[in-house]
C-alpha cells in the first residue's frame, strides 16, 4: 500500500539556520505531495504542495520538489526562525480516482529553533 | 480565510458513552473527512464522505462509529461506545475536490476514563 517515511526526529536548531526534512514515498502512479504543519495546540495547516514530477510547491519561505525519479518531497528552508517550531508532516494523495482524497501522513517530525 | 470549525475542542466522556463531535466544513466544498491522532503517533484516516455517503473507511472505523451530514452545514462523527483507546484527537477535514489538498479544523481532544 501507499506510505510516507519522514526522517527521525527531533530536529533542533539554531535561528537561520538550513532545514532539510527528508520525506520519502512509496505510491503507483504519480500522487499528489504535501507538507502539513501542526504548530503546539493547534490542527493541522497545508504548508505546500505539489501535484506532478518536477514541481515545486513553496510557502513562507519553505519549498519542497517533487521528484519522481528518487520517490521524495524534502523539505527545505533557507532560514529559520523560532516561529517555524512545529511538527512538520509529508503527505500524499495517491493517483488516480478511487482514494476520494484520502491522505497518507508520514511520522512526523518535530522541528524546534532555539534563538 | 474560511476555516473549518470543530466543537468541542476538549471532551472528557466516560468509556461506554456515547459521543459526538461535531464538523461545519467551509461550505463550497464536496469531500469530507475524519482523522485521528493518538498522542504521539501519525495522523491516521478514518473516512471519507462524498455526495451524502460514505466513499472509503479504514480499519478503524468499525461498527461503533458513525458519520452524518444532517443539515447540509454540519458533519459529525459518532462513536456510540467508547473504549479507553479512543482517546485521541480527532480531526475534521473538507476539500473541494479529491487533490487539492485539506483544510483541518482544529480538533477534539476526546479523554475517555
Amino acid at each position: 500500500g501507499d506510505s510516507v517515511t519522514q526522517m527521525e526526529g527531533p530536529v533542533t536548531l539554531s535561528e537561520e539556520a538550513f532545514l532539510t526534512i527528508n520525506c520519502t514515498y512509496t505510491a503507483t502512479g504519480y500522487p499528489s505531495l504535501f507538507w502539513y504543519v501542526q504548530y503546539p495546540g493547534e490542527g493541522l495547516q497545508l504548508l505546500l504542495k505539489a501535484t506532478k514530477a518536477d514541481d515545486k510547491g513553496s510557502n513562507k519561505g519553505f519549498e519542497a520538489t517533487y521528484r519522481k525519479e528518487t520517490t521524495s518531497f524534502h523539505l527545505e528552508k533557507g532560514s529559520v526562525q523560532v516561529s517555524d517550531s512545529a511538527v512538520y508532516f509529508c503527505a500524499l494523495i495517491p493517483a488516480g480516482g478511487t482514494s476520494y482524497g484520502k491522505l497518507t501522513f508520514g511520522q512526523g517530525t518535530i522541528l524546534t529553533v532555539h534563538p | 480565510e474560511p476555516e473549518v470549525t470543530q466543537t468541542p475542542s476538549h471532551q472528557v466522556t466516560q468509556m461506554g458513552q456515547e459521543v459526538i463531535l461535531r464538523c461545519v466544513p467551509i461550505s463550497n466544498h464536496l469531500y469530507f473527512y475524519w482523522y485521528r491522532q493518538i498522542l504521539g503517533q501519525k495522523v491516521e484516516f478514518l473516512v471519507s464522505f462524498y455526495n451524502n455517503e460514505i466513499s472509503e473507511k479504514s480499519e478503524i472505523f468499525d461498527d461503533q462509529f458513525s458519520v452524518e451530514r444532517p443539515d447540509g452545514s454540519n458533519f459529525t462523527l459518532k462513536i456510540r461506545s467508547t473504549k479507553l483507546e479512543d482517546s485521541a484527537m480527532y480531526f475534521c477535514a473538507s476539500s473541494e475536490g479529491q487533490y487539492y489538498g485539506y483544510t483541518f479544523g482544529s480538533g477534539t481532544r476526546l479523554t475517555v476514563v
